[in-house]
């Protein structure tokens, strides 16, 4: 089976500190996403890479940055944190075009004070 | 840009009955549609998926039918459970590119199932 491990369940972090969330998957897989998700706004993707230090912005990506240094590892950077980017983060790892879908981490909730 | 969009933010089923949950989308040119379920605190997990040269895929309890002539997904369960409780999701991909797929979610819908 495929794992998709994200760093941190929760985190509480104050306005304007430095945010890093990781994301380690096990399969190989080229493809990895971060999402937010937000209560009536679905998943909404922040960015994707589909490669060792390749990376595309997503739909909302003001305020964050990646990091792919290795296959296995996807990082999401929030640069200040700010309390509207309080949400739950999902990290997603996918084999490209096979149908199978998304594999997802457990989600870390961040709440940004 | 491909918008999917779930209507029904939530649905409440009685234990025993079918639940029906509705996705539409507004662009056609890709080979499978996906469904997602969430429970609290977890990422959500795939759960059926519908290549675009069928009309039907069934898995259990679990059928996905596509209109694409309506541009419409939707998903079957019968019969619910209370286990089915969760937050469902379609997601179709976009914007390939060097291969990769963009999965584009819809809203979700929170399914209840009473005992």
């Amino acid at each position: 089976d495929v794992k998709v491990t994200q760093s941190s369940r929760y985190l509480v972090k104050r306005t304007g500190e430095k945010v890093f969330l990781e994301c380690v998957q096990d399969m190989d897989h080229e493809n990895m996403f971060w999402y937010r998700q937000d209560p009536g706004l679905g998943l909404r993707l922040i960015y994707f890479s589909y490669d060792v230090k390749m990376k595309e912005k997503g739909d909302i990506p003001e305020g964050y940055s990646v990091s792919r240094e290795k296959k296995e590892r996807f990082s999401l950077i929030l640069e200040s944190a700010s309390t509207n980017q309080t949400s739950m983060y999902l990290c997603a790892s996918i084999e490209g075009g096979t149908g199978r879908g998304a594999f997802f981490g457990q989600g870390t909730r961040l709440t940004v004070v | 840009d491909q918008q999917v969009k779930q209507n029904s933010p939530s649905l409440s089923v009685q234990e025993g009955r079918i639940s029906i949950l509705n996705c539409d989308y507004t662009n056609s040119m890709f080979d499978y549609f996906l469904w997602y379920k969430k429970y609290p605190a977890e990422g959500p997990t795939f759960l059926i998926s519908i290549s675009s040269i069928k009309d039907k895929n069934e898995d259990g309890r679990f059928t996905v039918f596509l209109n694409k002539s309506a541009k419409h997904l939707s998903l079957h369960i019968v019969p619910s459970q209370p286990g089915d409780s969760a937050v469902y999701f379609c997601a179709v991909p976009t914007a390939v590119i060097q291969g990769a797929q963009k999965l584009v979610f819809g809203q979700g819908t929170r399914l209840t199932i009473n005992p």
